[in-house]
């Protein structure tokens, strides 16, 4: 079966220092594969999705940065974090599919708190 | 506009009771996905809805596509304390492969 593994699952981090977080799928090759922000228990904001290896595609201009080294592997980043960045960051996964239903299956989370 | 609007944000009630959410957008999508998510985790699949006018149950839960398929509801039948979390409704843009999420429903079911 396939799973998804986020990590850390909590940090707390001070203004301008550097983030990496990572995200690694098991149990199925060639994913899409997505970080979303989400603020508050609110609404998902989609952040970077990646179709491919070295594909990446932003969606929200800001400070953050999204590397796909590997097939299964996805990794958020950024040189120097702001206050704003402060949430519950997801990575999820999906199947490329012909029909453009393919649910999303997300890890667990995040919780990135810059103090 | 792709935005989807869900409503109410908030709903608290007592268990037993019944309850409806919305979810709606101006433009006509191809489907809809809706999702649970409870607290310190990711968002969980409920139900795909693809054709306008759709109607599927999943135990007390029933999911309804709008003829247009520009909305849907999601209604609870005696609601129960397990029921309690953000129910987020979501639409793929078609070609683009990634998924656009409603802001949520927080629902509270009180014993």
């Amino acid at each position: 079966s396939q799973t998804i593994h986020q990590w850390p699952a909590t940090l707390v981090q001070p203004v301008g220092s550097p983030l990496s977080l990572e995200c690694t799928v098991e149990g199925t090759s060639n994913p899409n594969l997505y970080w979303y922000r989400q603020a508050a228990g609110r609404g998902l904001q989609l952040l970077f999705y990646s179709v491919g290896i070295g594909q990446i595609s932003s969606e929200v201009p800001q400070n953050l940065s999204a590397s796909r080294p590997q097939d299964r592997q996805f990794i958020l980043s950024s040189k120097k974090l702001l206050l704003s960045d402060s949430g519950f960051y997801l990575c999820a996964w999906s199947v490329k599919g012909t029909d453009d239903n393919s649910p999303l299956h997300f890890g667990n989370g995040t919780r990135l708190t810059v103090t | 506009t792709q935005l989807l609007e869900q409503s109410p944000q908030f709903l608290s009630i007592q268990e037993g009771e019944n309850l409806t959410v919305y979810c709606n957008s101006s433009s006509v999508f191809s489907s809809l996905q809706w999702y649970r998510q409870e607290p310190g985790e990711g968002p969980v699949l409920l139900v795909t809805v693809v054709t306008g006018g759709e109607v599927k149950k999943l135990k007390r839960l029933t999911f309804q596509f709008g003829d247009a398929r520009k909305d849907s509801s999601l209604h609870i039948t005696a609601a129960q304390p397990g029921d309690t979390g953000l129910y987020l409704c979501a639409r793929i843009i078609q070609g683009a492969q990634k998924l656009v999420f409603g802001q949520g429903t927080r629902l509270t079911i009180n014993p």
